[in-house]
């Protein structure tokens, strides 16, 4: 089992319509989660990070954790022909050596006009 | 302007070879990461720092080196030791505020070949 897992798309979706971003991990330990875009060819950038569960809104953007099921989603609002990215998802792993981010292979969003 | 600067953006490399990528940041970050991101996958971790002059192995440092003689310099040198090194090398940065609390940034990356 990997340590966290993406659906790798591509997701579709209409322009205007909720897009919805899924990730499972497999450390319990994990404490905080992120959300990253990365657009073809250049670097990641960071969008969202949620640390408790629930759900965390930031403008178009609704990051989503339930540490139960181990899971954590991504929602966009509205979405639009500039969301077309692909979105990785990044869990901390505590250790002995410091902090680390383990990342997913990634989602590949596509928002259709 | 704060932020994190890589380079060169694109370097190329005859097989044998030892080449250099620069990492710098001014976002006065305790931590910096190297990260290699090869097509169709995430990103693996190669090495990390959290303080000057220190640093751990990431989960691929087979025939890689770095140094952290300043806070905000973390240069990575990909040895000929390395036997795929083509990729796309992603540099990053963090605040080390708590052990459960990581949110990196990242440069714009080098991309590195191998001819």
């Amino acid at each position: 089992q990997k340590e966290v897992e993406q659906n790798s798309g591509p997701l579709s979706v209409p322009e205007g319509a909720i897009a919805s971003l899924n990730c499972t991990y497999s450390d319990r330990g994990s404490q905080s989660f992120f959300w990253y875009r990365q657009y073809s060819g250049k670097s990641p950038e960071l969008i969202m990070f949620i640390y408790s569960n629930g759900d965390k809104e930031d403008g178009r953007f609704t990051a989503q954790l339930n540490k139960a099921s181990q899971y954590v989603s991504l929602l966009i609002r509205d979405s639009q022909p500039s969301d077309s990215a692909t979105y990785l998802c990044a869990v901390n792993r505590p250790t002995g050596g410091g902090n680390k981010l383990t990342f997913g292979t990634g989602t590949q969003l596509k928002v259709e006009l | 302007d704060g932020g994190i600067t890589q380079s060169p953006k694109y370097l190329f490399r005859k097989e044998g070879q030892n080449v250099t990528l620069s990492c710098e940041q001014n976002l006065n970050h305790d931590a910096m990461y190297w990260y290699r991101q090869d097509p169709g996958q995430g990103l693996r971790l190669i090495y990390y720092s959290q303080i000057v002059n220190d640093f751990q192995k990431g989960d691929i440092a087979e025939g890689y080196s770095v140094s952290r003689e300043k806070k905000e310099s973390f240069p990575l040198t990909v040895t000929s030791a390395q036997k795929n090194p083509t990729a796309f090398y992603l540099c990053a940065s963090s605040i080390v505020r708590s052990i459960s609390y990581n949110e990196q940034f990242f440069g714009p990356g080098t991309r590195l070949t191998v001819l």
